[in-house]
């Protein structure tokens, strides 16, 4: 299994232009969540999908959109990219029905500089 | 409000000292608290998890983190540190709902 995958691995962008970061799991997970990645700041969680056709805001969903496109996949698109959405974004899936005790697995990551 | 704080942003230790990483929780209700490891340019790896049961939880790579419900801590420790400790720390809690909730990371530098 890959398990959690992530593309692209690395992205410049400059102010205004959009793109779509993508994510895949082989996991059969149900859960599938993106956050961002900066110094100082943690992990915060930017939207969740609990199942395949649901999504749900997280701590910072504004200049974000999400696709649960299917259960493998869930992408990430910026419409409008700004210099403050600079960061390292990790995609992560979580099985569902095991209850609170199942944690989450994380893929590589994408570095996204904004210019 | 759901929240973790990590007090410390860095740790040093000295290869075969034991080691401890700090972490604080606010919760309503139960909590459910996990560490995680990064290593550079990677993603988060599972290490321990705490749900119920004993307060001392043994993980990956002989961690093992202590759940202290009186001081709201859940702090992860080693007896032996190796320079391939070496690396980014985060603990996370789930209450109730799908989201987790991370601290801002305590890096650990082990001094060979």
């Amino acid at each position: 299994n890959a398990g959690v995958t992530q593309t692209p691995k690395f992205q410049v962008l400059k102010t205004g232009q959009s793109m779509t970061l993508q994510c895949a799991q082989d996991m059969n997970h149900n859960s599938m969540y993106w956050y961002r990645q900066d110094p100082g700041m943690g992990l915060r969680l930017i939207y969740y999908s609990a199942s395949e056709g649901t999504t749900d805001k997280g701590e910072v969903p504004n200049g974000y959109n999400v696709s649960r496109l299917n259960k493998r996949e869930f992408s990430l698109r910026l419409e409008s990219a700004a210099p403050s959405q600079t960061s390292v974004y990790f995609c992560a899936s979580r099985p569902h029905g095991g209850g609170y005790q199942e944690t989450q697995y994380f893929g590589p990551g994408t570095r996204l500089l904004v210019l | 409000a759901q929240s973790v704080a990590q007090p410390e942003d860095q740790v040093n230790v000295a290869e075969g000292n034991p080691l401890t990483v700090k972490c604080t929780y606010s919760v309503s209700g139960n909590p459910y608290l996990f560490w995680y490891v990064q290593y550079p340019n990677r993603g988060l790896q599972f290490l321990l998890k705490y749900i119920t049961g004993d307060n001392l939880v043994k993980g990956s790579y002989g961690f093992e983190a202590e759940f202290n419900k009186s001081q709201t801590s859940f702090h992860l420790k080693k007896p032996s540190a190796l320079v391939s400790d070496s690396a980014l720390y985060f603990c996370a809690v789930r209450a109730t709902g799908n989201q987790f909730y991370f601290g801002t990371g305590t890096s650990l530098t082990v001094i060979p």
